[in-house]
């Protein structure tokens, strides 16, 4: 079946430093790949996605390219700001018709 | 991007009680909705696939006497927790697909006392 592992929280970093949240990926068949940010209270919203291998997808300077050879969608962003900081999830998407998540990664960030 | 509200955004009912939410695809038609279940600090449990003039389809281990769904028209589906207990408390957030991405409602907190 279909899984998604995501690396596990909390991520705690200082604003301007470096993220990587790791993704990895089971899946039969060819999936699309999201990544969704969650604020508290709230629902899920997009944040980029790749529908094909080696794709990248883009958004808000956050970056996720779709390796097919090792399975992964890791997300980054060069310099993460306060207002990065919320829960993501890794999720694909196949011809089964549900989407899969992962498990989520709360982010925070301090000034 | 396309929009999914919700309603209402939270409720607080007594044990027993039957609430019903609400999914509406605001700009598109969406022949299927998702409804999820979210517990706190995890991640997003799918209970079952909505599908218009249908029956939803549940998955295993959801009770589809207990979350009636309800999806009359292209815009909108219903979720109704019947007999509701505190067990049941939880955040429930619903989907719908447009041009293979899915858009997500903002969610409604659910608390039974």
């Amino acid at each position: 079946g279909n899984s998604v592992t995501q690396m596990e929280g909390p991520v705690t970093l200082s604003e301007e430093a470096f993220l990587t949240i790791n993704c990895t990926y089971t899946a039969t068949g060819y999936p699309s790949l999201f990544w969704y940010v969650q604020y508290p209270g709230e629902g899920l919203q997009l944040l980029l996605k790749a529908t094909k291998a080696d794709d990248k997808g883009s958004n808000k300077g956050f970056e996720a390219t779709y390796r097919k050879e090792t399975t992964s969608f890791h997300l980054e962003k060069g310099s993460v700001q306060v207002s990065d900081s919320a829960v993501y999830f890794c999720a694909l998407y196949n011809n089964a018709g549900k989407s899969t998540f992962g498990d989520g990664t709360t982010l925070t960030v301090k000034p | 991007g396309a929009v999914v509200s919700q309603h209402p955004s939270w409720v607080i009912c007594k044990s027993g009680t039957s609430v019903k939410i609400e999914c509406r695809s605001l700009d598109f038609q969406a022949t299927t909705m998702f409804w999820y279940r979210q517990f706190p600090k995890q991640s997003l449990m799918l209970m079952a696939t909505s599908n218009e003039g249908s029956k939803a389809t549940y998955e295993q281990g959801v009770e589809k006497d207990k979350f009636l769904i309800n999806h009359a028209s292209l815009t909108l589906s219903t979720l109704t927790v019947t007999s509701a207990h505190p067990e049941d408390s939880s955040f429930y957030i619903c989907s719908a697909r447009e041009l293979g991405i899915e858009f997500f409602g903002p969610g409604t907190r659910l608390t039974v006392l």
